[in-house]
């Protein structure tokens, strides 16, 4: 079965310092990866996918994804953290079932 | 090019009733997903439609319903609502059933069951 993990509610960092954003995923044959930011009181927006290719996907707003096969994992990463970042990010898989399957979310709060 | 709009934006309803929720996709976009968001829970997939034809379905009961209109427009409904129905409703259109697709989503439907 497909199933995304986001192991961290709430992720803390300061304005200027890197932030990371973890998930992890299982899925049948080849994954596809998104990565999506929620701010208040809107709908998603897309950040950045992984079909093939790189292991490093950059996306929007400075935003990179790191895809790692062994670790099933494809955690999101910025150099330096905004104060504007402060969103719920989401990672989502598609597997064989072509089925959009979401992470719970996880809440980035940037501090000035 | 206008971008999803799902009405209406906040409803309020009462145990037992029966509620519609509409999303008119990007024009020219032909795949239409709804998606129930709760805090804690995520995004589930309730279900996807193309062509006027459900693709893909979640694992919700038979009370949460969909339809596609031949203009892509699409339509949820949930009938005898319960408390736990409250969330926000989440639309989202694609130019077709990809798997690289990407989706785009509309500002969403808040459901309060009283």
């Amino acid at each position: 079965a497909q199933s995304v993990a986001q192991p961290e509610d709430q992720v803390n960092v300061a304005e200027g310092n890197p932030l990371t954003v973890k998930c992890t995923y299982s899925v049948s044959g080849n994954p596809y990866l998104f990565w999506y930011v929620q701010y208040p009181n809107r709908g998603l927006q897309f950040l950045l996918k992984y079909i093939t290719g790189d292991n490093l996907v950059k996306g929007s707003y400075g935003f990179e994804a790191e895809f790692n096969k062994s670790q099933t994992s494809f955690h999101l990463k910025k150099p330096s953290a905004l104060v504007s970042d402060s969103a719920l990010y989401f990672c989502a898989v598609r597997g064989g079932t072509y089925k959009y399957i979401f992470g719970t979310g996880t809440r980035l709060k940037v501090l000035a | 090019k206008a971008g999803v709009t799902q009405t209406p934006r906040y409803l309020i309803k009462t145990r037992g009733q029966q509620v519609t929720l509409s999303c008119s996709p990007i024009s020219g976009h032909r795949s239409v997903s709804w998606y129930q968001q709760t805090p804690g829970q995520g995004l589930q997939f309730l279900f996807e439609y193309f062509s006027e034809t459900q693709r893909n379905k979640g694992n919700f009961p038979g009370r949460f319903s969909g339809r596609q209109f031949s203009n892509s427009r699409s339509e949820m409904n949930v009938s005898t609502l319960e408390l736990g129905d409250s969330a926000l409703y989440l639309c989202a259109s694609s130019p077709d059933t990809g798997p690289q697709n990407i989706q785009y989503f509309g500002a969403g439907t808040r459901l309060s069951v009283l």
